[in-house]
């Protein structure tokens, strides 16, 4: 157990719909990032925050949006839901957000869009 | 480009055999090279941490070793429960923030 939580587990609903993905990191982590992992794509980065700032931007869709909250969790909305956009999500923490921090990562949120 | 490459893309072991999985990177810098375990529908679990080439890391059955371009996860006798896919990331040197970029993996499957 790294000690990140994800919910949902699953998740399953229609194209152009829109849902919300949470994370709460590592005890005492600032730093969430999102993670999207396809069959055919691999983990591919989609965005970090720290401290609830915005740090970095990766492969993240315009429809894709997250934001970190005061408390440190994290919140990840897709919307304008697309076949393609079924894949695992995942969450992980780092301390600070550092270079070469290790991430641990939370346990996965399956989204399958009909 | 960064580039990560994980080689062989899938690999079957004998209880007790052991072998070496190969992750080969190519980026503009290093600032870490990562290990992770990934079982099906589970998140990745941190294995190792290395930062510069002649690092090596020891969990168990498991060896990391990182050299200039390339990391070896050496796995010495295992077991089924090792059974997993072992994915390799690596953290570029440009940037303040801390993306990792991601191998595709190796699936290891050790049959009793």
């Amino acid at each position: 157990d790294s000690g990140v939580t994800q919910t949902p587990k699953h998740l399953i609903t229609a194209t152009g719909q829109r849902v919300t993905l949470r994370c709460s990191p590592r005890s005492g982590d600032l730093s969430v990032y999102w993670y999207q992992q396809s069959l055919d794509q691999g983990l591919q980065f989609l965005i970090q925050y720290y401290n609830g700032e915005e740090r970095a931007k990766g492969n993240i869709l315009e429809r894709f949006s997250a934001q970190q909250f005061p408390d440190l969790h994290s919140e990840l909305n897709l919307s304008s839901l697309e076949l393609g956009d079924s894949a695992l999500y995942f969450c992980a923490s780092s301390p600070r957000g550092g270079p070469g921090e290790t991430q641990y990562f939370g346990p996965g949120t399956r989204l399958l869009v009909l | 480009e960064d580039q990560v490459t994980q080689s062989p893309e899938a690999l079957r072991l004998q209880e007790g055999e052991s072998s070496s999985l190969n992750c080969s990177y190519t980026v503009s810098g290093l600032r870490g090279l990562f290990w992770y375990r990934q079982d099906p529908g589970k998140g990745p679990e941190f294995l190792f941490t290395l930062y510069s080439a002649g690092e090596e890391k020891e969990k168990e059955r498991l060896k990391a070793t990182l050299t200039k371009k390339e990391s070896f996860l050496h796995i010495t006798a295992p077991k089924p429960e090792d059974s997993a896919t072992y994915l390799c990331a690596v953290r570029p040197f440009s940037g303040g923030y801390n993306k990792l970029i991601f191998g595709a993996g190796t699936r290891l499957a050790v049959h009793p």
